[in-house]
């Protein structure tokens, strides 16, 4: 079973800086990774599939990169309504997530 | 597309529950669909999936044996019949729309649905 280790468990920055959010898999899955954020008291929303594809009604600010085993999402230019906590999925599998706080 | 979930409280360890989610806006019977649940203050964590056609389940071993997922093609409705609950099943739970009929690789849930709380204690 692929393991997804996020990195790091929690991202202090302040509203303009950039975020960079790791995501791991324990083996390759090509690019089949997908991002999600989640606020308080919300359901997930789905931010990037396909590891670089911005799902519909995301802002450009967001765009991820990777494949193989190597995964990033990053948001330029954070606003105040970015800080959430961001989980990567593989399939069956979710990281455990990292947590964007506001410094 | 919307889904709204249903059917959770608060239920005695050794209970059942049945959790139902209703679809709109989309072709019901041409996407997999999904539960995932997400225990308090905790990640989430995949818990089933059907396809399209409803012939395939899938669920992770920590829940095999106890967890039956199915769909009704015409009310439009998921549901998830939760048996043997154990404490460890309290949880918010999430319907999701995958986004092919099967579930593969090329596989993520959305939208998703608000959830419902299921508590499990005595």
């Amino acid at each position: 079973e692929i393991v997804l280790t996020q990195s790091p468990a929690t991202l202090s920055l302040s509203p303009g800086e950039r975020a960079t959010l790791s995501c791991r898999a324990s083996q390759s899955v090509s690019s089949y990774l997908a991002w999600y954020q989640q606020k308080p008291g919300q359901a997930p929303r789905l931010l990037m599939y396909d590891a670089s594809n911005r799902a519909t009604g995301i802002p450009a600010r967001f765009s991820g990169s990777g494949s193989g085993t190597d995964f990033t999402l990053t948001i330029s230019s954070l606003e105040p309504e970015d800080f959430a906590v961001y989980y990567c999925q593989q399939r069956s599998t979710f990281g455990q997530g990292t947590k964007l706080e506001i410094k | 597309v919307q889904l709204l979930e249903s059917g959770g409280g608060l239920v005695q360890p050794g209970g059942s529950l049945r959790l139902s989610c209703a679809a709109s806006g989309f072709s019901f019977s041409t996407y997999a669909m999904s539960w995932v649940r997400q225990a308090p203050g905790r990640g989430l964590e995949w818990v089933s999936t059907i396809s399209g056609s409803g012939g395939t389940t899938y669920y992770p071993d920590s829940v095999k044996g106890r967890f039956t997922i199915s769909r009704d093609k015409s009310q439009n409705t998921l549901y998830l019949q939760i048996n043997s609950l154990r404490a460890e099943d309290t949880a918010v739970y999430y319907c999701a729309k995958n986004p092919t009929s099967l579930w593969t690789q090329y596989n993520w849930f959305d939208p998703w649905g608000q959830g419902t709380l299921v508590t499990v204690s005595s």
